[in-house]
C-alpha cells in the first residue's frame, strides 16, 4: 500500500505570494491532519479534515487555510506569505476520524518564503 | 491544553549502548505514538501505545496511562539510530480529532 504522499516537496516563494500544498493520503483513510514545523515552534497542529470536513484546528492566522476532497486528498493554502511561514509542512493520514488510530505522516513539503 | 514533555532533551551515545528516553503527558490521551524523524525531514512511525509495552527490534516501548508517561528504549545503538525521536499524544477529550500534541523531541547522537 503506497504511503502518505506530499507535492510538491520543496518551494521558494517570496513575501506576499500565495502558495498551495498537496496531501494524497493512505487509500482508504479518511482522516487527514496537517502541521508546521520550525525550529522555534516545533510541530504544531494546523487543521483536521474528514468526510471534506474541517473538524478541528489549531492557532494560526487566517491566512492559512485548507480543503478536502472527495477522494479524501487534502490541500492546504497560505496566503500573503510571510518571512516567517518558512517550514517544513507535514500531513497525516489515518483510517479513522476518532483519534484513537495509529496515524501516518508524508514526507513533507519544504517552504522557504525569500 | 496538554502538556507534553520529553527528556532529555540531547542525548549522545557510543555505538552500541542502550539508552532511554522519557516521555510525560499531562492529562488523559487516546492515541500516543513515537517517532523518528529521519535527515530529511519524514516522520518515521516506531510505535503505536496508547498503553502497554511494545517490542519492534532493537526498539521497545511502554506506556503507563494511569502515571501519564511513556518510554522509549533503545538497545544497541547504531548510528543509523541518529536523529531526533518525538512523542505525540491525541487528548483524550470531545474535540481533539486528529489533533497531535508533540513533545519537543530528543536529539539523539550515536557516535561510532
Amino acid at each position: 500500500k503506497a504511503g502518505v504522499t506530499q507535492t510538491p516537496r520543496y518551494l521558494i516563494k517570496t513575501r506576499g505570494q500565495q502558495v498551495t500544498l498537496s496531501c494524497s493520503p493512505i487509500s482508504g483513510h479518511r482522516s487527514v491532519s496537517w502541521y508546521q514545523q520550525t525550529p522555534g515552534q516545533g510541530l504544531q497542529f494546523l487543521f483536521e479534515y474528514f468526510s471534506e470536513t474541517q473538524r478541528n484546528k489549531g492557532n494560526f492566522p487566517g491566512r492559512f487555510s485548507g480543503r478536502q476532497f472527495s477522494n479524501s486528498r487534502s490541500e492546504m493554502n497560505v496566503s500573503t506569505l510571510e518571512l516567517g511561514d518558512s517550514a517544513l509542512y507535514l500531513c497525516a493520514s489515518s483510517p479513522d476520524p476518532d483519534g484513537y488510530n495509529e496515524q501516518f505522516f508524508g514526507p513533507g513539503t519544504r517552504l522557504t518564503v525569500l | 491544553g496538554i502538556q507534553v514533555e520529553q527528556s532529555p532533551p540531547d542525548l549522545i551515545l557510543q555505538e552500541g549502548a542502550n539508552s532511554t528516553l522519557r516521555c510525560n503527558f499531562s492529562d488523559s490521551v487516546n492515541n500516543l505514538q513515537w517517532f523518528h524523524q529521519n535527515p530529511w525531514g519524514q516522520l518515521i512511525n516506531l510505535f503505536y501505545i496508547p498503553s502497554g509495552t511494545k517490542q519492534n527490534g532493537r526498539l521497545s516501548a511502554t506506556t503507563v496511562a494511569t502515571e501519564r508517561y511513556s518510554l522509549l528504549y533503545i538497545s544497541s545503538s547504531q548510528t543509523t539510530d541518529s536523529g531526533v525521536y518525538f512523542c505525540a499524544v491525541v487528548p483524550a477529550v470531545t474535540d481533539s480529532w486528529g489533533k497531535f500534541q508533540f513533545g519537543a523531541g530528543t536529539q539523539v547522537v550515536v557516535t561510532p
